[in-house]
């Protein structure tokens, strides 16, 4: 079965950058979603495709997808952005895989 | 708007089948593929499967000897059951829906989810 890795955490201070990887292998070759959610609620899709941003969600949000690792990046960190992100694929064996999930945390 | 609102019993019994419902609001389920996704306490986010509104359908092979996904066009409402729970079925169960209408629908992302609700298996 597909298998992606995500780091468990990562610590970012307010104002920085914010880098979560999605590893898979040749996940360069699939279409990666990535999703946030805060405690208590669902998830929202912050990224499609890859790099796509759905209406509403900040240009702070961005993504990219090559060889075996997809990273969301969230530029300007607001305290707002505190979270778990989760990325997502679809493989043809597997069907719908969710990466561990990163939890975000802002200093 | 669409809007998916999870409902059935929030306690069920080991051995016994978890049923849940989804009713969709804002839009109608055809044309699209809808989800059930859950979720333990603590934990990631787990695809249960999927149902075309003409009834077609898909199951994570973990979960497919015990599962089954039905759809109720007339009524706008999909249904999940999972038989012979035990403790390790305890989670929050999200209905979704895939962004994309369409035959190849269920390759694109979910762009709608219930809120979610807590399904605990004890006696």
């Amino acid at each position: 079965s597909y298998v992606l890795t995500q780091p468990p955490s990562v610590s970012v201070a307010p104002g920085k950058t914010a880098r979560i990887t999605c590893g898979g292998n040749n996940i360069g070759s699939k279409s990666v979603h990535w999703y946030q959610q805060k405690p208590g609620q669902a998830p929202v899709l912050v990224i499609y495709y890859d790099s796509d941003r759905p209406s509403g969600i900040p240009e702070r949000f961005s993504g990219s997808n090559s060889g075996n690792t997809a990273t969301l990046t969230i530029s300007r960190v607001e305290a707002g952005d505190e979270a778990d992100y989760y990325c997502q694929v679809w493989d043809s064996s597997s069907d719908h895989v969710f990466g561990t999930g990163t939890k975000v945390t802002v200093l | 708007q669409v809007q998916l609102q999870e409902s059935g019993p929030g306690l069920v019994k080991p051995s016994e089948t978890l049923s849940l419902t989804c009713t969709v609001s804002g839009g109608s389920i055809s044309s699209y593929y809808w989800s059930w996704i859950r979720q333990p306490p603590g934990k990631g986010l787990e695809w249960i499967g999927y149902i075309y509104y003409s009834g077609s359908t898909n199951y994570n092979p973990s979960l497919k000897s015990r599962v089954t996904i039905s759809v109720d066009t007339s009524k706008n409402q999909f249904s999940l059951k999972l038989s012979s729970v035990t403790a390790a079925d305890t989670a929050v169960y999200y209905c979704a829906r895939y962004a994309a209408g369409g035959r190849d629908g269920y390759k694109s992302p979910v762009d709608y989810w219930g809120q979610g609700t807590l399904v605990t298996v004890s006696s």
